[in-house]
């Protein structure tokens, strides 16, 4: 079955650096996520497709502190720089023809 | 740039059927290698992928919900819609639709749709 696992929380300072984590079920470390933030309050917000290769494509207007990097199972997003707008659920999703599009429970980041 | 917009009633009766319609403006629903797709987020919960339709036609939706899903396409309106039926309250939620192409994602803003008498 095809599970992704997350973190519930997660905290960092003001201008530090964060990696957030998304792990793949057993047998399905070739997949490509989608990672997704939602700030307080707001809809969903696509921030980039990450392959298993760490290799990524970013949606409009996303800052370059964000970034993605792959290791085997485990999909990571960093957060460079943080500022507190970043203060928000992050999410990762499967992405692919075929299977089912599950979402990771999310990740509560918070900006000290 | 494509735009989606989420409409339909904000209260549903339980044992009857959600219908909510997503319309897309800035781009056509019937071109390119679209998926479009409906997502939910239950009060103070995370995300949950209810199904897709592709630009062919196919469906893909989740098992969970399955046997009370459809989700078609409106080609003259240029709209998706959703049907949910014998609904509960447990399918009040915050209502997303979504298009995905290789490149990436694009979400509506939402809706919000409590089943309650």
């Amino acid at each position: 079955q095809l599970v992704l696992t997350q973190s519930p929380s997660a905290s960092a300072s003001l201008g530090a650096s964060v990696k957030l984590t998304c792990t793949l079920s057993s047998g399905h470390s070739s997949y490509a996520i989608a990672w997704h933030q939602q700030q307080p309050e707001k809809g969903p917000r696509y921030l980039m497709k990450l392959n298993s290769d760490g290799s990524h494509s970013k949606g409009d207007g996303i800052p370059d502190r964000f970034s993605g990097s792959s290791s085997g199972a485990e999909r990571y997003l960093t957060i460079s720089s943080l500022q507190s707008e970043d203060e928000a659920d992050y999410y990762c999703q499967t992405w692919g023809t075929g299977i089912h599009w599950v979402f990771g429970g999310g990740t509560k980041l918070t900006v000290l | 740039q494509v735009q989606l917009q989420e409409s339909g009633p904000g209260l549903v009766k339980p044992s009857e059927t959600l219908s909510l319609t997503c319309t897309v403006s800035g781009g056509s629903v019937s071109s390119g290698s679209y998926y479009w797709s409906w997502i939910r987020q239950p009060p103070g919960k995370g995300l949950e992928w209810i199904g897709y339709i592709y630009y062919s036609g196919s469906t893909n939706y989740n098992p969970s919900l399955k046997s009370r899903v459809t989700i078609s396409v409106d080609t003259s309106k240029n709209q998706f819609s959703l049907k949910l039926s014998s609904v509960t309250a447990a399918d009040t939620a915050v209502y997303y639709c979504a298009r995905r192409e290789d490149i990436g994602d694009v979400w509506g803003q939402g809706t919000t749709v409590t089943v309650s008498s």
